[in-house]
């Protein structure tokens, strides 16, 4: 099922920067990395994705080698809001067939941001 | 601008009975997909549904487990004569449409099951 590694826990001090690594070293030309995050008892929020260059948006930065094989998930200031579970995934974003529907998650990494 | 509804956002149901979980997915989307996250454990795909069609059910539970979405009305999971081991939280996601979910799923906030 899931193609992706992820530490299963981390620790931050509110206002650092977070760095949540994720490897997926089997990943295909055509996957992207998609960035999801569970804060607790809720649904799964999406967070950011992408294919090869780096990307950034209101919530986050997503690094991704050169050779695609690991990533980076960075929370620039983190805050205590941020403690969550964050789950990389890799998927095709545009396939046509019936898999279009499956998000592998896996354990994930317990982000655990204290004062 | 309603996200992904589900309802009821728990639900007790006694072994034997049937439990019946709701997904509005949000306005514009025709494409619903069921997640189940039982305790301790990150979420596992079930179904994935267009208006009126399965497309993919390999998640699901072969017998007692159900999924529908109907040309009108909401999403239904259902779940016939519950057993203690269904107790989990049922996560519906949905999206625009097939080729169009490069920016992620957007998840409702579950629903709770609690087979006492």
């Amino acid at each position: 099922d899931a193609k992706t590694t992820q530490p299963p826990s981390m620790d931050c001090a509110e206002g650092r920067a977070a760095n949540l690594p994720c490897n997926h070293s089997t990943i295909s030309g055509n996957e992207y990395v998609y960035w999801y995050r569970q804060i607790h008892s809720q649904g799964p929020q999406y967070i950011i994705h992408g294919l090869k260059n780096n990307e950034t948006n209101e919530m986050a930065s997503l690094i991704i080698t050169e050779d695609r094989k690991s990533s980076t998930l960075i929370l620039p200031h983190a805050t205590l809001r941020d403690t969550a579970v964050y789950y990389c995934i890799v998927r095709v974003a545009r396939d046509r067939g019936s898999t279009l529907g499956r998000l592998y998650f896996g354990r994930g990494t317990q982000l655990t941001v204290w004062p | 601008n309603a996200g992904v509804m589900q309802n009821p956002r728990h639900l007790v149901r006694r072994r034997g009975q049937e439990a019946r979980l709701r997904c509005s997915p949000m306005k514009g989307h025709s494409h619903v997909y069921w997640y189940r996250q039982l305790p301790e454990e990150g979420l596992k795909f079930m179904v994935y549904l267009q208006k009126e069609n399965i497309i993919d059910e390999s998640g699901m539970p072969k017998e007692r487990f159900s999924a529908e979405f109907p040309k009108e009305g909401p999403s239904i999971l259902r779940i016939q004569q519950v057993v203690r081991g269904d107790s989990a939280a049922y996560f519906c996601a949905s999206s625009p449409g097939q080729g169009r979910t490069n920016y992620g799923y957007t998840f409702g906030s579950g629903t709770r099951l609690t087979v006492v």
